[in-house]
């Protein structure tokens, strides 16, 4: 089975621009989550969508970070204004449900801010 | 407030030997626990799992045990091999939050031929 899709694998931008990420998780799973993970550290979970609907977005800046899955299949992630703060590297990751099973990651997108 | 912590960055040891590393976690609630594996540029990849109605599961090469009272589980890889080298992150999580996981901040394994 294909994996989880992720693009760009890498991005560069300027502080206060604007920049997108796309993810397409595996064929059937219904949830899907956003991770943040910045160098030495763990991956942060920034949002968990269940089909089109949100789980959870508590750690997520809203001031600046958006997230959307409209058709319950890909998902994309945007963040306006980038600080400095935002370099890190955001994963996408699937599960088939909610319940208690391992989440399958994508290669991630390594964001730089200049 | 990190919930899931891995002490030890890094570790080095033989071909052949044991690799053992450990994660420690503060909430009691936590009942379901992974491992997970990293190459550089990859994506995390599942290597294991262990709920807390087990203390120990095994998998070839690699078991997870799990010490409920000392909210402890260690990886164990026997034998290990220079393929194993990459960064591994354990992670927890409550049934009741809809299998959202706490991460660790990683441990970075070098196993030496």
């Amino acid at each position: 089975e294909a994996g989880v899709a992720q693009s760009p694998r890498y991005k560069i931008i300027e502080k206060r621009q604007s920049v997108a990420f796309w993810c397409n998780p595996i064929s059937g799973h219904a949830t899907l989550y956003w991770y943040q993970q910045i160098l030495g550290q763990g991956p942060k979970l920034l949002i968990q969508f269940q089909n089109n609907g949100v789980v959870d977005d508590s750690q997520l800046p809203k001031d600046r970070f958006s997230a959307e899955r409209l058709k319950g299949v890909d998902s994309t992630l945007k963040i306006q204004p980038a600080k400095l703060e935002d370099s890190a590297v955001y994963l996408c990751a699937s599960s088939l449900d909610l319940s208690n099973q391992p989440q399958h990651f994508g290669d991630g997108t390594r964001l730089s801010i200049l | 407030d990190q919930q899931v912590k891995q002490n030890s960055p890094s570790l080095s040891v033989q071909e052949g030997r044991i690799s053992i590393l450990n994660c420690d976690y503060t909430n009691s609630m936590f009942d379901y626990f992974l491992w997970y594996k990293k190459y550089p540029a990859e994506g995390p990849t599942f290597l294991i799992s262990i709920s807390s109605i087990k203390d120990k599961n095994e998998d070839g090469r690699f078991t997870v045990f799990l010490n409920k009272s000392a909210k402890h589980l260690s990886l164990h890889i026997v034998p290990s091999q220079p393929g194993d080298s990459a960064v591994y992150f354990c992670a927890a999580s409550r049934r009741d939050t809809g299998n959202q996981f706490y991460f660790g901040t990683g441990t970075s394994l070098t196993v030496i031929p």
